[in-house]
């Protein structure tokens, strides 16, 4: 089966302008999620998607990010505007429910470097 | 609030030689235990799980590790190290929701550096 899809792979942006990661699950995948990972840091959860509805999104610093799953299919996530602490990559995992044990299927993720 | 350490975050090691990475945890309630690895420049791939059995768990690419409940910890072995396991390591927990499980919270990583 085809493997989480993420893209870009990389992107630099100055401070203060906005970004979009798109994320493409695997098929049937009911659940998505979206992690932050700094340099030097293990994965931190951002937000959780269950179909398209948010499950999960106390980590999310909602005064500059933002993510949707339309169809609850394809997701995005958006920061406006970015700050250097924002340079991280962007991990994008599906499970196909909620609180199983069939474990997550990560993507390769999104670089992004703020300069 | 659940929470996990990864006690070295480097590791060098001759090829062929035995090497352990350490994971200690902390929580209130039952987890499951998980070792995810991260080579460079993509994704993160699961090794092995604890969800309840046998403390001793075996996974992919010769890798096992065991629960210790007492000592909170979930250490990873491998007896024999190849070039290719040099990649990062990270140890994540979960709770137990009574059969269903939590999200993933992960430590902060352990390099394990495999030297010929």
């Amino acid at each position: 089966e085809a493997g989480v899809a993420q893209s870009p792979r990389y992107k630099i942006i100055e401070k203060r302008q906005s970004v979009a990661f798109w994320c493409n699950p695997i098929s049937g995948h009911a659940t998505l999620y979206w992690y932050q990972q700094i340099l030097g840091q293990g994965p931190k959860l951002l937000i959780q998607f269950q179909n398209n509805g948010v499950v999960d999104d106390s980590q999310l610093p909602k005064d500059r990010f933002s993510a949707e799953r339309l169809k609850g299919v394809d997701s995005t996530l958006k920061i406006q505007p970015a700050k250097l602490e924002d340079s991280a990559v962007y991990l994008c995992a599906s499970s196909l429910e909620t609180g199983t044990f069939y474990g997550y299927t990560f993507g390769s993720g999104t670089r992004l470097t703020v300069v | 609030a659940q929470s996990v350490t990864q006690l070295d975050s480097q590791v060098p090691v001759f090829e062929e030689a035995p090497v352990e990475l350490r994971c200690n945890y902390s929580s209130s309630v039952s987890v499951y235990l998980f070792w995810y690895v991260q080579y460079p420049n993509q994704g993160l791939q699961l090794l092995l799980k604890y969800l309840s059995g046998s403390t001793l768990v075996k996974g992919i690419n010769g890798f096992e590790a065991e629960f210790n409940k007492s000592q909170t910890s979930f250490h990873l072995r491998k007896p024999s190290v190849h070039i290719s396991d040099t990649a990062e390591y990270f140890c994540a927990v979960s709770v137990n929701y009574g059969g269903s499980q939590g999200n993933l919270i992960f430590g902060k990583g352990t390099k394990l550096s495999v030297k010929p």
